[in-house]
């Protein structure tokens, strides 16, 4: 049973416009969150993160929000860029320093 | 460049046959990390080692064993392979133990079994 879930396997977004990933947890224990970047051939990026006791965290052209209540937590982009195209991994833990669960990914396409 | 290295890049075998990976942190993390990504099932967290010692175990195969050496790099060894392993292997590493350190990933090791 997947504890942390993307259901959109895939997105596609017009440059300059913003982009919202999607990420569901199913354990209220979850009380960190990080988004990662993953480029073919690469290793994962960290992107941005957040912990239980926000609701929201900017980084720049990015930022999540978490819903507690609803165990959800979102990734925006604003404005995308052709380079922001990637697959974008959820991952949540609990107990700070424990193993944590990724969701599958979420591919991103930015068009020119 | 994360500065994690990984060999081999790519690594072909036979089922039944041991393999071993290895990762070598950026200078000065003291916890690796070894990560699974299989095609159907996304990034799956195997294990993390802190100075030389186990710190935190996830979804690993028995047959599946890591180490890291006092000089801080790392190996996994995959034993009685099954076509199943077939999957991209990284690792990471982080200055400390704790979550909220930023993981920097290496390339990534693609293990294919036929």
């Amino acid at each position: 049973d997947q504890q942390v879930k993307q259901n959109s396997p895939s997105l596609s977004v017009q440059e300059g416009r913003i982009s919202i990933l999607n990420c569901d947890y199913t354990n209220s224990m979850f009380d960190y969150f990080l988004w990662y970047k993953k480029y073919p051939a690469e290793g994962p990026t960290f992107l941005i993160s957040i912990s239980s006791i926000k609701d929201k965290n900017e980084d720049g052209r990015f930022t999540v929000f978490l819903n507690k209540s609803a165990k959800h937590l979102s990734l925006h982009i604003v404005p995308s860029q052709p380079g922001d195209s990637a697959v974008y991994f959820c991952a949540a833990s609990h107990n700070y320093g424990q193993n944590f669960v990724f969701g599958p990914g979420t591919r991103l396409s930015v068009l020119p | 460049d994360s500065g994690v290295t990984q060999t081999p890049k790519h690594l072909i075998t036979a089922t039944g046959q041991r393999v071993t990976l290895r990762c070598s942190p950026r200078s000065g993390d003291l916890s690796v990390y070894w990560y699974q990504q299989s095609l159907d099932q996304g990034l799956q967290f195997l294990i993390q080692y802190y100075n030389g010692e186990e710190r935190a175990k996830g979804n690993i195969l028995e047959r599946f064993s890591a180490q890291q050496f006092p000089d801080l790099h790392s190996e996994l060894n995959l034993s009685s392979l099954e076509l199943g392993d077939s999957a991209l292997y990284f690792c990471a590493s982080s200055v400390e133990a704790l979550l909220t350190d930023t993981q920097y990933f290496g390339p990534g090791t693609r293990l294919t079994v036929l």
